[in-house]
């Protein structure tokens, strides 16, 4: 079936730094999603991405959907400690509006 | 307006015994969905509705019955429960079916199968 791959599992970074998550489809998206999740929280939607290349930006936040629509990526500048969490991809399968999760990948963020 | 809203937080089970999760939307969505979520395994798609009366499997639905008799609500029963099933459910709702559109999640019941 359908797999949505995102790395890395965890990041470890220092205030300030640049944090990057990437995500891969075995198929290609009809759309792509990034939601949040704060720890103890609910997963928090962000952004979502429709065609092939485009990018999106949110404040220090940065979206990219691939070429191929099977890949993504979201890119936080100067990460602050408010940035705590698990970023999740989510992409669109194509049928009844589900959606295939990443893993996620849990950013924690050292002052 | 208060979203997705799902009763309880927190409940403890033991093996065998059943119990209903509870979500209720007042968006009007016609999406609803339940997920589950493990450490390290992400968000993993139980069932999923796309209309009252229309009800679908998704990627782990065995041990799980749902129904969707309203617009509102989207009940997920455990039928036996097992120590596998012990989880973080969350139910997400969204205005259209069969279209991309961002899911609402409801905070989420913690359960603990012992």
């Amino acid at each position: 079936g359908q797999q949505v791959m995102q790395i890395p599992q965890y990041q470890h970074v220092q205030e300030g730094e640049d944090f990057t998550t990437y995500c891969n489809s075995s198929t290609t998206l009809s759309n792509i999603q990034w939601y949040k999740q704060r720890p103890g929280g609910h997963p928090v939607f962000l952004i979502q991405l429709v065609k092939s290349g485009e990018v999106k930006k949110q404040k220090r936040l940065t979206f990219q959907f691939g070429e191929a629509k099977k890949n993504s990526s979201l890119h936080i500048t100067a990460t602050q400690t408010t940035d705590v969490g698990t970023y999740f991809c989510a992409g669109g399968d194509g049928s009844q509006g589900n959606l295939i999760f990443g893993k996620g990948t849990k950013l924690s963020v050292k002052p | 307006n208060a979203g997705v809203t799902q009763t309880p937080k927190f409940q403890v089970l033991k093996t065998g015994q059943s119990m209903t999760l509870q979500c209720a939307q007042d968006m009007n969505h016609e999406y609803m969905s339940w997920y589950r979520q493990d450490p390290g395994m992400g968000l993993r798609l139980i069932h999923y509705s796309v209309g009252a009366g229309i009800t679908d499997q998704g990627e782990v639905p065995n041990g799980y019955n749902v129904s969707r008799s309203t617009t509102e609500d989207f009940p997920l029963r455990l039928l036996s429960a097992a120590p596998s099933q012990t989880s973080v459910y969350f139910c997400a709702s969204s205005f259209q079916a069969g279209a991309p559109a961002p899911l609402h999640f409801g905070n989420g019941t913690r359960l603990t199968v012992t």
